[in-house]
């Protein structure tokens, strides 16, 4: 069985600081593994999405990084601001079999970046 | 609409009420699902309806969890004799493809008092 670990769950920082969330996962026979943002009250917000061929993806001041073979992602933030508060949420899509279509999610950081 | 949306977004209710909830996926969207998130916890499988095919039901905690799919338009996610436990966001989410990772929804927050 799938499962997703991410650390730290919570994490200050004063704004400016560039920051590194953690997600690992034990099964690497992943088809996809999806970064979100989650907002109090609202739905998830993807940030990025990286294939299981794929060794990194950024979008802006993210950048996501996936080492399939030692079960692990990393989500890089650069310059953090204070808008970037938020709980970043971690899911894998296993590669094949059945079931295929869900997604396993890590209980998520809770980032605070302070002004 | 645009995205995938869901009703009520709070519901407070009293333990042992039914209790349904709404989602209506993106149009076009044949694949729907039904995730939980209970406080402190990841999301949560519950059920997985594509096109016409038989949903993928084994998320579901109990026989007091059902939902429906009309096609491939709204779905409601219905909780029945509702449990203190049962306290937590319902999330809904749509893909036009299940190969394709799925839009989410903003969320049900349930409370059972």
């Amino acid at each position: 069985k799938q499962e997703v670990t991410q650390i730290p769950a919570a994490l200050s920082v004063p704004e400016g600081e560039n920051l590194v969330l953690n997600c690992s996962f034990t099964d690497s026979a992943i088809y996809n593994l999806q970064w979100f943002r989650q907002d109090p009250g609202k739905g998830l917000t993807s940030l990025l999405l990286i294939q299981s061929s794929q060794r990194e993806q950024t979008s802006g001041r993210l950048n996501a990084s996936l080492d399939k073979s030692s079960g692990r992602s990393t989500l890089y933030i650069a310059a953090s601001q204070p808008g970037d508060s938020a709980t970043y949420l971690c899911a894998v899509r296993k590669n094949s079999g059945g079931s295929n279509y869900k997604l396993t999610f890590g209980k998520g950081t809770l980032l605070t970046v302070n002004p | 609409g645009a995205g995938v949306s869901q009703s009520p977004s709070n519901k407070v209710t009293e333990k042992g009420k039914d209790v349904e909830l709404r989602c209506d996926p993106i149009s076009g969207h044949t694949a729907l699902y039904w995730y939980r998130q209970r406080l402190g916890q990841g999301l949560e499988f519950l059920i997985y309806f594509q096109g016409n095919s038989a949903p993928d039901k084994s998320g579901l905690p109990s026989d007091r969890f059902s939902a429906e799919r009309t096609g491939e338009s709204v779905s409601t996610l219905t909780i029945q004799r509702t449990q203190q436990e049962d306290s937590a966001v319902y999330l809904c989410a749509s893909s036009f493809d299940p190969a394709v990772n799925p839009f989410f929804g903003p969320g049900t927050r349930l409370t059972v008092l």
